[in-house]
């Protein structure tokens, strides 16, 4: 899920499918990484969270998956829905400093009615 | 709640003019940061402040942008001389230290353009 310039990587899907959205970070003593959801026109907002002694948490509709040996993260929302349109940001920091909190470039969600 | 507010929603200024953009923190939060997105660059952290005081300031791009937060409802971020690669949408976001660490909470932002 990281992108390259002006380009964001985007994923299509039906409404009712699941999606799955990848990324990849950066800092291998990164200790805690967070979801972030972005509707267009507004700000980010949180949607899950995970420490890096857990390998999957799960929420409503959603879950994050952490594979530290290769540093990936993904996020996983269940039969998805037009309300989930939006771009999808993970972010990673460390020593739970939120003033250390890296945000990847983000994912773009199109979902078809 | 409020949420984060921030002001304005939309800038249009030109070249060499200052420009000022507002926050206020949700009420309660000691922790406030300034973000700045561009689709080259995504999400920058520009500053952030605990407790009214700056922590950590690299992320200014240079002396022509300055933050202050005078007291725990108000932050401002100033840009003199404005210019046209400071086009952007700028974000203020505010959290609890010692909350869930992830979890901050963004404004809808501030979009400037510099003609």
């Amino acid at each position: 899920g990281e992108s390259v310039g002006l380009h964001l990587p985007t994923l299509s899907v039906q409404e009712g499918d699941n999606s799955i959205i990848n990324c990849a970070y950066s800092n291998s003593a990164s200790d805690y990484f967070i979801w972030y959801k972005q509707e267009s026109g507004k700000g980010p907002q949180f949607i899950i969270d995970i420490r890096s002694n857990m390998d999957k948490r799960q929420g409503q509709r959603v879950t994050v998956l952490l594979n530290k040996t290769v540093k990936h993260l993904s996020l996983q929302i269940a039969a998805t829905q037009p309300g989930d349109s939006a771009v999808y940001f993970c972010a990673e920091t460390y020593g739970g400093s939120q003033g250390n909190l890296i945000f990847g470039k983000g994912t773009k969600l199109s979902v078809k009615p | 709640d409020a949420g984060v507010i921030q002001s304005p929603r939309h800038e249009v200024t030109e070249m060499g003019q200052e420009v000022t953009l507002r926050c206020k923190p949700i009420s309660g939060h000691n922790s406030l940061f300034w973000y700045r997105q561009t689709m080259m660059r995504g999400l920058e952290l520009l500053i952030y402040f605990n407790n009214n005081v700056p922590i950590d300031d690299s992320g200014m791009p240079e002396d022509r942008f300055s933050a202050k937060m005078p007291n725990a409802s108000f932050s401002t971020l100033k840009i003199q001389p404005s210019e046209p690669r400071d086009s952007a949408v700028y974000f203020c976001a505010s959290s609890l230290a010692g909350g869930n660490t992830g979890e901050l909470f963004f404004g809808e932002g501030s979009r400037l353009t510099v003609l």
